[in-house]
């Protein structure tokens, strides 16, 4: 089956232990992407890469780190976290090099930092 | 900057019909339109290409506007289905940020029997 995984689902942690979000995605996808999803405020982009090796900054990166070592995956490293990056966070995915097709999303990763 | 949506929220009878709006300060390249049921993932509806390519689903549709860069999706004959939050996103034409995808804040639609 086609489809964008992401894990854990549910995170609770405390303010600035290191933690990894991972993501992956079985489609062979080009285009991978980071968002956060608070109340009010949509989808935000924290980062997105076109390509393995290549990323680059989305609306919000500051506190997160990323890399795509692989095509398949795009993990997303919060090296201190603090209790404003509690949100709901998503990864996408998507057949083209830029934002000119279907993004697919995963189920979703609920943070919350103490 | 994000996209402008409105308005925030709709509330529906079946059958009736309803239009969203995404307007944006910056020329396009692209518009999405997404649908998020509560605790789920956004789910794919529609996108709009500069030079009117589209692309999504026979039963809704859209319309974008290149020279006010502004876009609108049609619910038409509202169903009890069509309920949740609709998000538009804008991909800007631009080289240096070519990649970057923009999510308005929402319209919440609430369909009633």
């Amino acid at each position: 089956e086609a489809q964008v995984t992401q894990n854990p689902r549910y995170l609770i942690t405390v303010t600035g232990k290191k933690l990894t979000v991972t993501c992956s995605q079985n489609m062979n996808h080009e285009y991978m992407s980071w968002y956060r999803q608070d109340p009010g405020l949509g989808l935000r982009q924290i980062y997105y890469s076109m390509n393995v090796e290549v990323t680059d900054k989305g609306d919000v990166p500051e506190g997160y780190k990323v890399s795509r070592k692989e095509k398949r995956n795009f993990p997303l490293i919060l090296e201190s976290p603090s209790p404003n990056q509690t949100s709901l966070y998503f990864c996408a995915s998507s057949s083209s090099r830029g934002p000119t097709d279907t993004q697919y999303f995963g189920p979703g990763t609920r943070l919350t930092v103490l | 900057q994000q996209p402008v949506q409105s308005p925030q929220a709709v509330i529906l009878r079946e059958g009736e019909d309803a239009v969203i709006n995404c307007s944006s300060s910056k020329a396009l390249y692209s518009v999405h339109w997404y649908r998020q049921k509560h605790g789920e993932a956004p789910v794919f509806l529609m996108i709009l290409l500069k030079g009117g390519e589209q692309k999504g689903h026979e039963k809704i549709s859209a319309s974008f506007n290149e020279k006010k860069q502004q876009s609108s999706l049609y619910l038409t004959a509202s169903q009890l289905s069509y309920s949740g939050t609709y998000f538009c996103g804008t991909a800007e034409m631009t080289t240096d940020s070519w990649g970057k995808l923009q999510f308005g804040a929402g319209t919440q639609v609430v369909v009633t029997p």
